[in-house]
């Protein structure tokens, strides 16, 4: 089974840092990754999907970036935060041509100041 | 309108007591259904898929009612433990793209 992991678990950035938010799977070959973001109170934006090494779809338009320089990897950036980027940002797996089930990693909560 | 919707709740139950809530979606196309758990602060976890007319795991039931668009969850004998979020999830492509709702909030009181 695979297992999804996160780092950093929490993170206070000032408004204008950069982002660099790591998720890394196991357990299993080219998965199907996405990046979500919970905000407080709501329920999952789904930000970025990918399919393979290279291949990032977006879903939202906004000031955050996603690479998967790995299959096994899958990494969210910005280059300038801004407060509304505060917020539980989620990465999730799924097996690639397998059920839809999508697993979820432990999460990381970001405050921006 | 919102693509899946909930009721935020929060519904408040006596322990050993049965609770249901729905979730409904606008795409009518969608295939695969899921609940979720979630705790406070933590991540969602899996509780339950939906494929067909419904699922049933222990105490949890999920019915799907295709006509009227909207999929349910029945916790019966409540516990303590219960108490959470409960998110559904619409598969909506076959990338395996979720839209989720917002939440129905759960709590089970002694």
């Amino acid at each position: 089974s695979q297992t999804i992991h996160q780092w950093p678990a929490t993170l206070v950035q000032p408004v204008g840092s950069p982002l660099s938010l790591e998720c890394t799977v196991e357990g299993t070959s080219n998965p199907n990754l996405y990046w979500y973001r919970q905000a407080a109170g709501r329920g999952l934006q789904l930000l970025f999907y990918s399919v393979g090494i290279g291949q990032i779809s977006s879903e939202v338009p906004q000031n955050l970036s996603a690479s998967r320089p790995q299959d096994r990897q899958f990494i969210l950036s910005s280059k300038k935060l801004l407060l509304s980027d505060s917020g539980f940002y989620l990465c999730a797996g799924r097996l690639a041509g397998g059920p839809y089930e999508q697993y979820f990693g432990p999460g990381t909560r970001l405050t921006v100041t | 309108r919102k693509e899946v919707e909930q009721d935020p709740g929060p519904f408040n139950v006596p322990e050993g007591a049965t609770v249901a809530f729905n979730c409904t979606y606008s795409n009518s196309a969608s295939q695969s259904f899921f609940w979720y758990r979630q705790d406070c602060r933590k991540e969602p976890k899996l509780l339950m898929s939906v494929y067909s007319s419904g699922n049933e795991d222990g105490r949890f039931t999920a019915q799907l009612n295709r006509a009227s668009q909207y999929i349910s969850l029945l916790i019966r004998d409540s516990k303590l433990s219960d108490s959470a979020t409960y998110l559904c999830a619409v598969n909506t492509d076959s990338w395996g793209k979720f839209q989720f709702g917002a939440g129905t909030q759960v709590v089970v009181t002694p």
